[in-house]
């Protein structure tokens, strides 16, 4: 069974703090993906990566970096959070076309 | 731009069959799959079309038609845990990563 785990269920966070979301997985898949889910919009695209330190934006980069040293870990950093990054943080991983989710951070940013 | 639409809300009873459309509009296509989420889960991955037709997983079948930008999620013999959003999502292009619908909503009757 794939599994995908994300370093924290809830956090709470206050602006302008650095806030570091994790993401490992265990099926050495190539991409890793960070996404954020808001109610009425799905799931949307913040950044991904196919490769050990590569990284592409997605449709939403602004505010964010990431970072993949190691295979298995794909790491989401806020550099300075804000209010508006108040949501639900996904991060998946795949080989091909199926992706495999974690079960999400919810952030709140105060 | 890029869209999927599909329809924000749908309601049917147990035992019944209910469809689920989903339009697209992006610049690249290799494929629609369909993921659902439970309240508070994670997406999980239910099925994936590539090329046109009808693919048939148990209770769940899924249609796509590349000339129309159009599929379908059919869901068949509803259950009580079948109550979930339900998502389209299209790979564009050969990174896999996934632009998603914002998703339908699925409340299931006794």
């Amino acid at each position: 069974d794939v599994k995908v785990t994300q370093s924290s269920r809830y956090l709470v966070k206050r602006t302008g703090e650095k806030v570091f979301l994790e993401c490992v997985q265990d099926m050495d898949h190539e991409n890793m993906f960070w996404y954020r889910q808001d109610p009425g919009l799905g799931l949307r695209l913040i950044y991904f990566s196919y490769d050990v330190k590569m990284k592409e934006k997605g449709d939403i980069p602004e505010g964010y970096s990431v970072s993949r040293e190691k295979k298995e870990r794909f790491s989401l950093i806020l550099e300075s959070a804000s209010t508006n990054q108040t949501s639900m943080y996904l991060c998946a991983s795949s080989a091909a076309y199926e992706q495999y989710f974690g079960p999400g951070t919810r952030l709140t940013v105060t | 731009g890029q869209s999927l639409e599909q329809p924000s809300e749908v309601t049917a009873v147990e035992g019944a069959i209910v469809q689920i459309n989903c339009t697209y509009q992006t610049s690249g296509f290799y494929g629609l799959s369909w993921y659902q989420q439970h309240d508070g889960g994670a997406p999980t991955f239910l099925s994936y079309n590539g090329l046109d037709g009808l693919e048939e997983t148990g209770r769940f079948s899924s249609f796509l038609s590349r000339s129309d930008s159009y599929g379908y999620l059919l869901l068949q013999e509803l259950q009580m845990k079948d109550s979930a959003s339900y998502f389209c999502a299209v790979i564009g292009d050969s990174s896999y990563k996934l632009i998603f619908g914002s998703g339908t909503r699925l409340l299931v009757r006794p």
